[in-house]
């Protein structure tokens, strides 16, 4: 079974302009949940998204948005990129949401950068 | 206040030896699960070992395992017969099944795991 694949691998942006990055999940798998890694603030959550729908946020500013499709794949956007966002973004993907004990599969993730 | 804290920023352990990497949780939640994750240096997250709250015995994985003590509040993950491959950062995460995470995973700072020839 493929594994979780994120598009593009690596990224390089210049601030102001925005950006779309893309997971496709574990077939079968309906949730999608995106992480932002940096040295400084380690790995946080950004969002969740089960069956089209987005069911958790952490606390990022609006500038993060994402959606989910019919197909489960997911994308996530970046508007008016600042420095800051320079990260790596980790996508993954899980047959459940909410409570319990699965696991979540990630993917390699971009690697972003902002000039 | 830190939810999961990794007190160990890096270690170095000799190859064929056992080694230790050190995690504390923090929750109010009766239910929870905690998760140990290897990232090595390409980037992808990958999933060793889980433990419930209620489960009543350490989790183990082949040459992983977790020592789970949950009046300390601790799940320390023990990596026997360290392999040169096994060298990257370790990561311990909690999922908590009441709280306002709603089931995202919390992550700690990470362990970085160096094994020496």
């Amino acid at each position: 079974k493929a594994g979780v694949t994120q598009t593009p691998r690596y990224l390089i942006k210049t601030r102001g302009q925005q950006v779309t990055l893309s997971c496709s999940p574990i077939s079968g798998h309906r949730s999608v949940s995106w992480y932002q890694q940096t040295p400084g603030q380690g790995l946080q959550f950004l969002f969740e998204y089960f069956s089209e729908t987005q069911r958790n946020k952490g606390n990022f500013p609006g500038r993060f948005s994402g959606r989910q499709f019919s197909n489960s794949r997911s994308e996530m956007n970046v508007s008016t990129l600042e420095l800051g966002d320079s990260a790596l973004y980790l996508c993954a993907s899980s047959l459940w949401s909410g409570q319990g004990s699965y696991e979540q599969y990630f993917g390699p993730g971009t690697r972003l950068t902002v000039t | 206040a830190q939810k999961i804290t990794q007190t160990q920023p890096g270690m170095f352990v000799q190859e064929k030896e056992a080694v230790t990497l050190d995690c504390t949780y923090d929750t109010s939640d009766p239910s929870y699960g905690l998760f140990w994750y290897k990232q090595p240096s390409s980037g992808e997250m990958i999933f060793l070992i889980y433990q419930g709250s209620y489960d009543q015995q350490n989790a183990t994985e082949g040459r992983y395992s977790l020592n789970f003590q949950k009046a300390r509040k601790s799940a320390n993950l023990v990596i026997s017969a360290s392999q040169l491959g096994d060298s990257a950062m370790y990561f311990c995460a909690m999922r908590e099944n009441y709280g306002g995470s709603q089931g995202n995973l919390i992550f700690g700072k990470g362990t970085k795991l160096s094994v020496k020839p």
